[in-house]
């Protein structure tokens, strides 16, 4: 299996401009988990979903931010417009039950907005 | 609610030496727990993993044991490599939950 795929690894955008960030989970895997890392706050939940629908999406930081999973294969988060706070590495993650297996990863966005 | 503790770092060790790194842990039903690793520029990575009371998770030389009546699961190696130099994660989940409670992060540096 080739594991969780996002891209792009690296995205520089100006302030004002979309942004959107893909995630394909690991097949088979039911749950997926949008995360955002900074040095300020660490790790920080921002959404996830169950059999692609979104349960808890609390931890989405304003309006700007969308999240949407239109199958079981395929994760979208879409920041628009962006900001210079938004300057982050972006995680997805997947699981097929996360209290026997835990998450899988991808490699994560770097995000840089300017 | 849920939560995780883990010790501040960051932690700076001479190769070969001895590594411990602290989690306690708050929860309210059965958890699982487990510890991550993330290398630089890299995402996080499962390390290791117990699932029930006094179950030893152990991968790459690393041990942690699920200890209930300390509520804790302290991460260890006998002899640590430049290698390991990378940021650890505690977490838990709840048997039935289906959303993980991370630590803040351990920051180790291995040096020659």
């Amino acid at each position: 299996d080739a594991g969780v795929i996002q891209s792009p690894r690296h995205e520089v955008t100006e302030m004002g401009q979309e942004v959107t960030l893909r995630c394909k989970p690991i097949s088979g895997h039911n749950s997926l988990f949008w995360y955002r890392q900074t040095m300020m706050r660490g790790l920080e939940l921002l959404i996830y979903f169950n059999n692609n629908v979104p349960i808890d999406d609390s931890g989405m930081p304003e309006d700007r931010f969308s999240a949407k999973m239109p199958n079981a294969s395929f994760s979208t988060l879409k920041i628009q417009p962006s900001e210079p706070r938004d300057s982050a590495v972006y995680f997805c993650a997947s699981s097929f039950s996360v209290g026997t297996y835990g998450y899988t990863f991808g490699s994560g966005t770097r995000l840089t907005v300017v | 609610g849920d939560s995780v503790t883990q010790m501040e770092g960051p932690v700076t060790l001479s190769e070969e030496a001895f590594l411990t790194i602290n989690c306690t842990y708050t929860a309210t039903g059965y958890p699982s727990l487990f510890w991550y690793v993330q290398y630089p520029g890299e995402g996080l990575q499962l390390l290791l993993k117990a699932t029930k009371a006094d179950d030893k998770g152990s991968n790459k030389g690393f041990e942690a044991t699920y200890r209930k009546e300390t509520t804790s699961f302290h991460l260890e190696k006998g002899s640590v490599q430049v290698s390991d130099s990378a940021v650890y994660f505690c977490a838990l989940s709840e048997w039935t939950g289906n959303q993980f409670y991370f630590g803040t992060g351990t920051s180790l540096t291995v040096i020659p």
